[in-house]
């Protein structure tokens, strides 16, 4: 099994530009949620797909965007980058919302 | 919002010295906990969870301790060695999120000295 995968591991964008994260979840995990990390801060949700919708959202603005797959597997997408955005960006799967969160190693967004 | 807060952010212990990460949570409707640990450059990795009808829960060199009275969690690790170096978080399960949506506190440095 191996686990949450997460693509690519680092990115290097132009303030204004667009990025797209992928995900696969962990086999039979059909959850995946999308977190921020900041340097030095632990991580922030950003939002939650079930069943190809998002479910919940955290404060997060509309520059921030995502999909669902029939696989499971899911897309993060941020318009308009700002500097601010530089962070790592973790994926999360989980079996149900009374087990652990499975996390991929994350991709390291820097924004320049 | 985030509800999850910890006490120290950093805390070095001597190897083979029991190490007590601590964690303080505000909503009292929590009903699910996790630690994580996080080494440079990866990603969280599950440690130990616990459910709020539980007080105390034991791992593998792990212990977590559960005080909902004061809304305190606390994870304890013995012996600690070298390759415990790392962030730890304590996560706290959203308890109106079906899905489960975790908040993150803002970690703990642990360091390790030979």
């Amino acid at each position: 099994d191996a686990g949450v995968t997460q693509s690519p591991t680092h990115l290097i964008k132009t303030r204004g530009q667009q990025v797209t994260l992928r995900c696969s979840p962990k086999s039979g995990h059909d959850t995946v949620s999308w977190y921020q990390q900041a340097l030095g801060q632990g991580p922030q949700f950003i939002f939650q797909y079930y069943e190809e919708e998002e479910r919940q959202r955290g404060n997060f603005p509309d520059r921030f965007s995502g999909h669902q797959f029939p696989n499971y597997s899911s897309e993060l997408n941020v318009n308009a980058l700002l500097l601010g955005d530089s962070a790592l960006y973790l994926c999360a799967s989980r079996l149900n919302r009374n087990t652990e969160a499975f996390f991929g190693q994350g991709t390291r967004l820097t924004v320049v | 919002g985030e509800s999850v807060g910890l006490h120290l952010p950093t805390l070095s212990v001597q190897e083979g010295d029991n190490s007590i990460i601590n964690c303080a949570y505000s909503n009292s409707a929590s009903d699910y906990f996790i630690w994580y640990k996080q080494e440079s450059g990866k990603g969280p990795q599950f440690i130990i969870d616990i459910r709020s009808n539980m007080d105390k829960r034991q791992g593998q060199r792990v212990t977590v301790l559960l005080n909902k009275t004061v809304k305190h969690l606390s994870l304890q690790i013995a012996a600690t060695q070298p390759g415990d170096s790392a962030v730890y978080f304590c996560a706290e399960n959203d308890r109106g999120s079906t899905l489960g949506r975790l908040y993150f506190g803002r970690g703990t440095q642990l360091t390790v000295w030979p």
